[in-house]
């Protein structure tokens, strides 16, 4: 079974400029996170999206946006950026509602300039 | 707030050595707790999923044990290889939902 993969990879972007990121979840899972690691704050939950609804929301500016289509993929973008949004941007899914284990994507290394 | 934390915050050990990561929560409600390993630059690979109603759980080399009443979760690693050097990070399930609260992280060298 295919693993939680995320594109891109690798992003370089500028000042003010808006990035979408996408994650595909383990098939069958139709819960998916999005998660910020940075080295001063470590890894900061995002938002959760569970059959297309958004259920959770961390403590991040509205500039930060979600959403999750039919077949689960999720989609994450970030408008106006600011050289703070570099960063690992993580995506994890599991099986449900409830708490099951998370698998987590390889990330996408975004760069602000 | 749940805040979770990891000590220590680095390790180096030699190869073949038992040792012992520890992970406290401010919040004993939570659901359960996941250990993790991040290679650098990399995603997060699950190592151990305990949920509230156990004790611990076993996997290989690892067992990661959880004391809820008093806010804390041990990961023991038997004879350590240099393979498990890595940042171990531990997170809690808890607010409702599939949201994590991750630690802060311990980084193990495992030297030949």
């Amino acid at each position: 079974k295919a693993g939680v993969t995320q594109t891109p990879r690798y992003l370089i972007k500028t000042r003010g400029q808006q990035v979408t990121l996408s994650c595909s979840p383990i098939s069958g899972h139709r819960s998916v996170s999005w998660y910020q690691q940075t080295p001063g704050q470590g890894l900061q939950f995002l938002f959760e999206y569970f059959s297309e609804t958004q259920r959770n929301k961390g403590n991040f500016p509205g500039r930060f946006s979600g959403r999750q289509f039919s077949n689960s993929r999720s989609e994450m973008n970030v408008s106006t950026l600011e050289l703070g949004d570099s960063a690992l941007y993580l995506c994890a899914s599991s099986l449900a509602q409830a708490t099951y284990e998370q698998y987590f994507g390889p990330g996408t290394r975004l760069t602000v300039t | 707030k749940q805040e979770v934390t990891q000590i220590p915050a680095a390790l180096s050990v030699p190869e073949g050595e038992n040792l012992v990561l520890n992970c406290s929560f401010t919040d004993s409600a939570i659901y359960n707790l996941q250990w993790f390993r991040q290679d650098p630059g990399k995603g997060l690979t699950s190592l151990l999923l305990i949920q509230s109603s156990q004790r611990e759980q076993t996997s290989g080399r690892l067992n990661a044990s959880l004391d809820k009443s008093s806010g804390r979760s041990t990961l023991y690693i038997a004879a350590s290889q240099p393979g498990d050097s890595a940042t171990y990070l531990c997170a809690v399930f808890g607010g409702g939902g599939n949201k994590l609260t991750f630690g802060t992280g311990t980084q193990l060298k495992v030297e030949l």
